[in-house]
């Protein structure tokens, strides 16, 4: 199976620290994505990350992927209320175009 | 910013009915697609659409499952006898496909229940 899985199912942190999930996965992918979903809504792309790249940056978000180990991690820095979500990573390999989900890491950010 | 609609965003109709469910994807796209999850669940995927036929599906998508392109802007998603089962969140994405974008982007859903 492809399908990416995130640790930890939950999280629950202050304001302003920072929230680190990881995704691990069993094959070979072309890439990974973060998503994230507020409660109710639908998906929000994050980041995509290829899979000869190490590490990508946006904003406040970091993720890194490691090959070698199957895993990825999304790092949430100086995290606030509104990052509260629930986050998916999602692999694709092969010619497919469809991302495999994992089941989420849900994130609660406390004010 | 374009973004992917659908309605409506909540449908609820007794089982054995058919429903459609109704995506307008982001106009300058190329690939369309279905997604469900089911509460508490991961997003599961059902179908792709490209050039006015189906790219690929999920053993999800049998033959009570259809889609369409109806003219040039709309996305449907056809359920023809609906089942308890088939209660969830219904999410249409689109994206460019090919090398140009692997990014998918997700309308924000019908909730679909069955009653």
């Amino acid at each position: 199976s492809q399908q990416g899985e995130e640790d930890p199912q939950a999280l629950s942190i202050q304001e302003g620290e920072n929230a680190t999930m990881n995704c691990s996965y069993k094959t070979s992918i072309n890439n990974l994505q973060w998503y994230r979903q507020n409660s109710g809504r639908g998906l929000v792309h994050l980041i995509l990350i290829r899979s000869n790249e190490r590490e990508k940056h946006s904003g406040r978000l970091r993720v890194t992927l490691d090959t070698s180990k199957k895993s990825s991690s999304l790092l949430i820095t100086a995290s606030r209320a509104a990052d509260t979500a629930s986050y998916f990573c999602a692999t694709e390999s092969g010619g497919s175009y469809i991302p495999t989900f994992g089941r989420g890491t849900s994130l609660i950010v406390h004010p | 910013e374009p973004e992917v609609t659908q309605t409506p965003s909540h449908q609820v109709t007794q089982m054995g009915q058919e429903v459609i469910l109704r995506c307008v994807p982001i106009s300058n796209h190329l690939y369309f697609y279905w997604y469900r999850q089911i509460l508490g669940q991961k997003v599961e995927f059902l179908v792709s659409f490209y050039n006015n036929e189906i790219s690929e599906k999920s053993e999800i998508f049998d033959d009570q499952f259809s889609v369409e392109r109806p003219d040039g802007s709309n996305f449907t998603l056809k359920i023809r006898s609906t089942k308890l089962e088939d209660s969830a969140m219904y999410f249409c994405a689109s994206n460019f496909g090919g090398h140009r974008s692997y990014e998918q982007y997700f309308g924000p859903g019908t909730r679909l229940t069955v009653t």
